[in-house]
């Protein structure tokens, strides 16, 4: 079954120190997401790519966070410094191209990874 | 005030029983409503998609949605033990669009 790939599962950190994610959408999936989930809370959208172009990141702290996805395929979530509040679960999730007319089961429809966990000490 | 409010709960409930969760909000503009499942340690996955008002099922589990009052509710009959899990709502103004989530609610179902 095709799933979204991430990697490290758990990275324990100092902070000021650099830290990077990585993602691998499923194949053939045009839409990257990040979000950011801190314990307690619902996911928020940190950055959302179209193929390689950003769609959205006007929630990414962008003097400390950058997202790139170079080729339009993998991604990488990268934090320097890290700060003690950047503790969280980073999840990557992909979404299929949509093709506009009426809506469809699994249109739109967001698969996540099972998430970075990050604690920043 | 946030977007999208729901109870974090946890909420507890003996095998058999029937769940209801629930969210409110406050963008009017919002269209696509979502119900993801949100396992210990995992990432979210999607149970029920719905646009608009109106309602729809799938097995144990059904999504309502009324724009009117700004009310999504998730129904689950005869809760299993492996529906413990937190469920998440998500609703966005277009297809494809920005996610904005709920808090997610914790459920445990006793066996």
């Amino acid at each position: 079954e095709a799933e979204v790939a991430q990697s490290p599962r758990y990275k324990i950190t100092e902070k000021s120190q650099a830290v990077a994610f990585w993602c691998d959408p499923i194949s053939g999936h045009a839409t990257l997401y990040w979000y950011r989930q801190i314990l307690g809370q619902g996911p928020e959208l940190l950055v959302q790519f179209q193929d390689e172009s950003v769609v959205d990141d006007s929630q990414l702290p962008k003097d400390r966070f950058s997202a790139e996805r170079l080729k339009g395929v993998d991604s990488t979530l990268k934090i320097q410094p890290a700060e003690l509040g950047d503790s969280a679960m980073y999840l990557c999730a992909s979404s299929a191209k949509l093709a506009g007319g009426p809506i469809s089961i699994g249109t739109g429809e967001l698969f996540f990874g099972e998430g970075s966990r990050l604690t920043v000490l | 005030q946030k977007e999208v409010e729901q109870d974090p709960g946890p909420l507890s409930v003996p095998e058999g029983a029937i769940v209801s969760l629930n969210c409110t909000y406050s963008n009017s503009a919002f269209q696509y409503f979502m119900w993801y499942r949100q396992y210990s340690r995992k990432g979210p996955e999607l149970l029920m998609y719905t646009y608009s008002s109106g309602n729809k099922e799938d097995g144990r589990f059904t999504a309502q949605v009324d724009k009117s009052s700004k009310y999504i509710s998730l129904f689950i009959r005869d809760s299993q033990p492996s529906d413990s899990a937190t469920y998440l709502c998500a609703m966005s103004v277009v297809q494809g669009g920005k996610l904005i989530f709920g808090q997610g609610t914790e459920l445990s179902v006793k066996p």
